[in-house]
């Protein structure tokens, strides 16, 4: 009964050749996130979507996109990767409001060599 | 905006023993405040969350937190530490007013000796 479902759970790529992150859920939350985590550091938010309106990060690189076809998934896009991109990349749902908890998927760890 | 800081990277406690993970969060109103967990190849799971009201706050897991607006700190405690609390904890905060989406801080990993 997994709710948040991330794959791969390990991709490896080969620097910049382009790599694509799934994430499905079957919450049927209205807002998804993109968070890349490195080890020892915060989680740190790449960008958001509101049902289909899409929020970018400030300091997210450009290398970095992201599309939402429906509300149930949502993909990560890496158009050049690079050695520092090798992270943690972690989708979450959530209902929009502040008081409304995270529900994370187990991620994928990305790898770049 | 808001802020979250937990001091230690590493705690190390025996099985049985007691835990006090610390958060200290900047924002200059109310917070709202949080506790995850990250168990190894596991995504983050809410162990609880503070809003209003009573400042001691029970979660899941045998996990409690006290908000202290003074000390501008959001603890987490467990009376008795098991070999599977072994994990990441991540505090995180959001602001009222600001964005919906909390900041994390950037853990503390719990380590268990039998």
């Amino acid at each position: 009964d997994a709710m948040v479902i991330q794959n791969p759970r390990y991709q490896v790529t080969q620097f910049g050749k382009p790599v694509t992150l799934s994430c499905s859920q079957t919450l049927n939350h209205n807002v998804m996130y993109w968070y890349q985590q490195k080890s020892s550091q915060a989680p740190k938010l790449l960008f958001h979507y509101y049902d289909k309106d899409f929020n970018n990060e400030a300091d997210t690189p450009d290398n970095f996109q992201s599309r939402r076809p429906n509300t149930s998934f949502c993909f990560l896009d890496i158009r050049s990767p690079g050695l520092g991109d090798a992270a943690m990349y972690l989708c979450a749902t959530s209902r929009q409001g502040i008081r409304e908890k995270l529900f994370f998927g187990s991620g994928t760890q990305l790898s770049v060599l | 905006a808001q802020s979250v800081t937990q001091p230690d990277i590493h705690i190390t406690v025996s099985e049985g023993a007691s835990l006090e993970l610390r958060c200290n969060y900047s924002y200059g109103a109310t917070p709202y405040l949080f506790w995850y967990v990250q168990s190894p190849g596991q995504g983050l799971q809410l162990l609880l969350k503070y809003f209003s009201g009573d400042t001691l706050v029970q979660g899941i897991k045998g996990f409690e937190a006290e908000f202290k607006r003074s000390q501008s700190s959001f603890n987490l405690r467990k009376p008795s530490v098991h070999w599977s609390d072994a994990a990441e904890y991540f505090c995180a905060v959001g602001a009222a007013g600001g964005s919906y989406i909390p900041t994390f801080g950037r853990g503390t990993s719990l380590i268990v000796h039998p």
